[in-house]
């Protein structure tokens, strides 16, 4: 079976400081990881995935993440937060093995405090 | 906007009630999702289709009936609703077979049930 944790469900942090927020996995097989980010009152929209290659992913709105294998984790970083910033952050993963399921973490609430 | 539309946005009905939620995509993808999202839990997958053809059921009651007449629709029909329905129900959109590719959000329709 296959679960995401988000250990962290809300994460206060000041405009301009840099920002983690962590997401581990477990799987028996090989994995697809992504991360979306949730608006208010908004679906959900992809931020960054990795697929295969680079283990260092670059999305949209100055986004990172960095997927360690040995670890299973596959934290999101951003070196300065914006007010805008400020939603729910879900870590989702999909098994290479083409089922169709998308496994989401229980979401990141993050704040950024002006 | 994500090129997944969803309709209404909002719905408030009763347990004896019968109203469907409608989701519709122009992106050309073939397969379409439905999940819930209820306040802390993970995202739940509900059903997917491909093709128009249903390859997955999570175990869903079956007062929640789902219908996809063509690739780029797709219904969930609600009958006799519980109050722990109440959720915001969330369509997405990929290209086939996996979500190993991107798969896209409406903006969900935010359902009480009374």
């Amino acid at each position: 079976a296959q679960s995401v944790t988000q250990l962290d469900s809300q994460v206060p942090v000041f405009e301009e400081a840099p920002v983690e927020l962590r997401c581990n996995y477990s799987s028996s097989v090989s994995v697809y990881l992504f991360w979306y980010v949730q608006y208010p009152n908004q679906g959900l929209q992809l931020l960054l995935k990795y697929l295969s290659g680079s283990t260092l992913v670059k999305g949209i709105n100055g986004f990172e993440a960095e997927f360690n294998k040995s670890q299973t984790s596959f934290h999101l970083r951003k070196p300065s937060v914006h007010i805008s910033d400020t939603a729910e952050y879900f870590c989702a993963v999909s098994l290479q093995t083409g089922a169709n399921n998308l496994f989401f973490g229980t979401g990141t609430r993050l704040t950024v405090i002006p | 906007e994500t090129g997944v539309t969803q309709t209404p946005r909002h719905l408030v009905m009763g347990m004896t009630n019968k109203k469907s939620l409608k989701c519709e995509q122009h992106l050309g993808h073939n397969a379409m999702y439905w999940y819930k999202q209820s306040a802390k839990k993970p995202l739940e997958l509900m059903f997917v289709y491909n093709f128009k053809e249903q390859t997955e059921n999570n175990s869903v009651p079956s007062r929640f009936s789902p219908e996809c007449p063509n690739s780029s629709h797709l219904f969930l029909h609600l009958h006799t609703l519980q109050p722990e329905d109440s959720a915001l129900y969330l369509c997405a959109s990929s290209l086939g077979d996996g979500l190993n590719t991107e798969a896209f959000f409406g903006q969900g329709t935010r359902l009480t049930v009374v």
